[in-house]
């Protein structure tokens, strides 16, 4: 079945630690996207990328990293920088054709120790 | 002001209600209306897609545009206990770039058996 399989389901931060979401998709897609999600708010835009080797930031890029290097895989990396990282992240791909129509992951629960 | 601005609820309706959801915004450039359904800890699901004004109907779901007052809405017919979950509204001007998709804060929705 095609899908955007994220891992892990829950991930824990330490003080100072970078960790990396992941995030890959067999679904055929040229665009993906990273969106973070906090209770009682909208989904917010982090970074997203529309071919391989290229990506742009979102409304709120500070604090973390992403990759594009093959057309299925888009990790995200959060960053010691990023102050206030608990949150659900949300990866999503989408066709050009059809940009509105995003499919996302499961989502992965980040939280800080 | 919030480009989107959309109730949280929670709203609580019996089984077999017709459910009213609702969405304003301010940009008179967005042009895409869709309709996005999540069930807890759950990535998102694409319900309904709209160009412009008007109405479209998919069974149960009935996704109404009104841009002369920038003003959408959801109705779901014969409400199931399925139905339960936060439904987000989404809107595009259909730039290019698929970081112009605003997100409202969702509705939780619950159906009582």
């Amino acid at each position: 079945d095609g899908g955007i399989t994220q891992s892990p389901k829950y991930l824990f931060r330490k003080e100072g630690q970078n960790v990396t979401l992941s995030c890959e998709q067999n679904l055929n897609h040229d665009a993906m996207y990273w969106y973070r999600q906090d209770p009682g708010q909208g989904l917010r835009l982090i970074y997203y990328s529309q071919i391989v080797n290229d990506f742009q930031k979102g409304d709120i890029a500070e604090g973390y990293s992403v990759s594009r290097e093959k057309k299925e895989s888009f990790p995200l990396t959060v960053t010691s920088a990023q102050k206030n990282p608990t949150a659900f992240y949300l990866c999503a791909s989408s066709t050009p054709q059809d940009r509105e129509k995003l499919f996302f992951g499961s989502g992965t629960q980040l939280s800080v120790l | 002001q919030k480009e989107v601005e959309q109730d949280p609820g929670p709203l609580s309706v019996p089984e077999g209600a017709i459910v009213s959801l609702n969405c304003t915004y301010s940009n008179s450039a967005f042009q895409y209306f869709m309709w996005y359904r999540q069930y807890s800890r759950k990535g998102p699901e694409l319900l309904m897609y709209t160009y412009s004004s008007g109405n479209k109907e998919d069974g149960r779901f009935t996704a109404q545009v009104d841009k002369s007052s920038k003003y959408i809405s959801l109705f779901i017919r014969d409400s199931q206990p399925s139905d339960s979950a936060t439904y987000l509204c989404a809107m595009s001007a259909g730039y290019s770039s698929a970081s112009k998709i605003i997100f409202g804060s969702g509705t939780r929705l619950s159906i009582r058996p």
